[in-house]
């Protein structure tokens, strides 16, 4: 079972609020990732972490911000919530080892900005 | 632009159906996975396919990837309603940065 967590599960927040997304991980991995994924179902890279002090933008652009300070620790943080980041986060982490290694993912973070 | 193409979109059978599902990319993949998503959560780590005709079988579901590394299958036999869900294909990108990409997802419905 994946070692990956997400928190929190659910978060209806208003407009404007400053918000952290919380992903952490036990299993030592370098590689950590940020999806956006909206109820069509297709999950858009926003941010990538090769490992600590290192963090890209992916391929969908996104007002949110990333660190990675500790391995295990990669949060989201949106500074003014809007109804537009009204998605599913979804957390992964992956071995950086090697290309030929399998993502594994969190729960996710229904997130609601009314 | 995608990357990965899935199809089809949706999918409903009826239980005990046989159902195929496809998934291409225009270049030549490093390595091709399945995952599955029950609605709203997580990811589940299916299989991964490394090598040009390779085959892996899990249970009742088979993943195929074709020769040339562009195209690979998720077959299910005898489905059941618990096999509904979101199926992902997902491929390291082939640049530097081997970042994680995903195709649009095909969503299955069995029906009992």
């Amino acid at each position: 079972e994946a070692d990956i967590y997400q928190t929190p599960r659910y978060l209806v927040i208003g407009t404007g609020k400053k918000i952290t997304l919380e992903c952490s991980q036990t299993m030592g991995h370098d590689k950590m990732y940020w999806y956006q994924q909206d109820p069509g179902m297709e999950l858009h890279l926003i941010h990538y972490s090769y490992g600590v002090n290192s963090t890209e933008k992916g391929d969908l652009s996104s007002e949110s911000t990333v660190s990675r300070i500790r391995t295990e620790h990669f949060p989201l943080t949106l500074e003014s919530a809007r109804p537009s980041h009204t998605s599913q986060y979804l957390c992964a982490s992956s071995d950086g080892g090697g290309v030929h290694t399998e993502a594994f993912f969190g729960q996710g973070t229904r997130l609601t900005v009314v | 632009s995608q990357e990965l193409e899935q199809s089809p979109q949706s999918l409903i059978v009826q239980e005990g159906k046989n159902l195929t599902i496809n998934c291409t990319s225009s270049k030549t993949l490093y390595g091709l996975y399945w995952y599955k998503q029950k609605y709203g959560e997580g990811l589940i780590f299916l299989m991964m396919l490394q090598k040009g005709g390779e085959e892996k079988s899990h249970e009742k579901i088979t993943a195929k990837l074709d020769e040339k590394k562009q195209q690979s299958s998720l077959h299910i036999t005898a489905s059941q309603p618990s096999h509904a869900g979101i199926y992902l294909c997902g491929a390291a990108r082939m640049d530097s940065s081997y970042k994680l990409i995903f195709g649009s997802g095909t969503r299955l419905l069995v029906r009992p």
